[in-house]
């Protein structure tokens, strides 16, 4: 049974860098054909896609998101991260990572982390 | 952006009832569509995929169907466990996008 767990900060400054990692048991990072990404979901509302990181380690981000977002991999660890730049208070939500696999087409995510909440405040 | 749009917010139904949630998509998507289920405080799960194939595990009462621009899910009889916000999420074309969600409550 593939788990995910996400850890990092609870509380970031408004400018700052948003740092979230998600470590990964049951399953290898480095496993083919499989996504690892950043989903959000701010207080009360929808999810947003953040980004994927296919394991051969090419990446796909959200273009409303694309040049404040990285995300990447320790496969010594299996785990993957998520750096969010210059934070402001619309980046407050509950950050989830999650397994994605492909059917023919696209990403659908199969194993989600429980969620952690990040507020941007000073 | 492919925009993905609910219907209804909430729905409120008997435990029995047969429950049937809208999701429209802004351009057609042909069948690359995902439902998830999301319960009060915990992380979405995966119910459907490509509009109408069941994800392992769960249960039958669950259904999909629909292709193009008009999808629907089906609760063939409501339970107390599927209290929860239901989401569709296009899978077409980056960036992926989700529905703004159904509540479905109990009556």
């Amino acid at each position: 049974q593939v788990q995910l767990q996400e850890s990092g900060p609870g509380l970031v400054k408004p400018s700052e860098t948003l740092s979230l990692t998600c470590t990964v048991s049951g399953g290898s990072v480095s496993s083919a054909n499989y996504y690892w990404s950043w989903i959000r979901q701010p207080p009360g509302k929808g999810l947003e896609w953040v980004g994927n990181m296919y394991y051969s380690g090419s990446t796909t981000y959200n273009p409303s998101l694309k040049t404040r977002v990285t995300i990447s991999v320790d496969t010594s660890k299996n785990q993957f991260s998520l750096n969010l730049s210059s934070v402001t208070a619309a980046d407050t939500a509950v950050y989830y990572c999650a397994r994605g696999f492909t059917v023919v087409r696209g990403v659908i995510y199969d194993y989600w982390g429980q969620g952690t909440l990040v507020t941007v405040s000073s | 952006d492919i925009q993905m749009t609910q219907s209804p917010s909430t729905l409120s139904a008997s435990i029995g009832d047969r429950v049937t949630i809208t999701c429209r998509a802004s351009q057609s998507i042909s069948s690359w569509l995902a439902w998830y289920q999301q319960r009060p405080g915990k992380a979405p799960t995966l119910l459907i995929y490509r509009a109408s194939s069941l994800q392992r595990g769960v249960p039958s009462s669950f259904s999909g169907s629909g292709s193009g621009t008009e999808f629907t899910l089906t609760i063939s009889s409501l339970q107390p466990d599927a209290v929860a916000t239901y989401y569709c999420q296009q899978y077409n074309s980056y960036p992926w996008t989700f529905g703004q969600g159904t509540k479905v409550e109990i009556k």
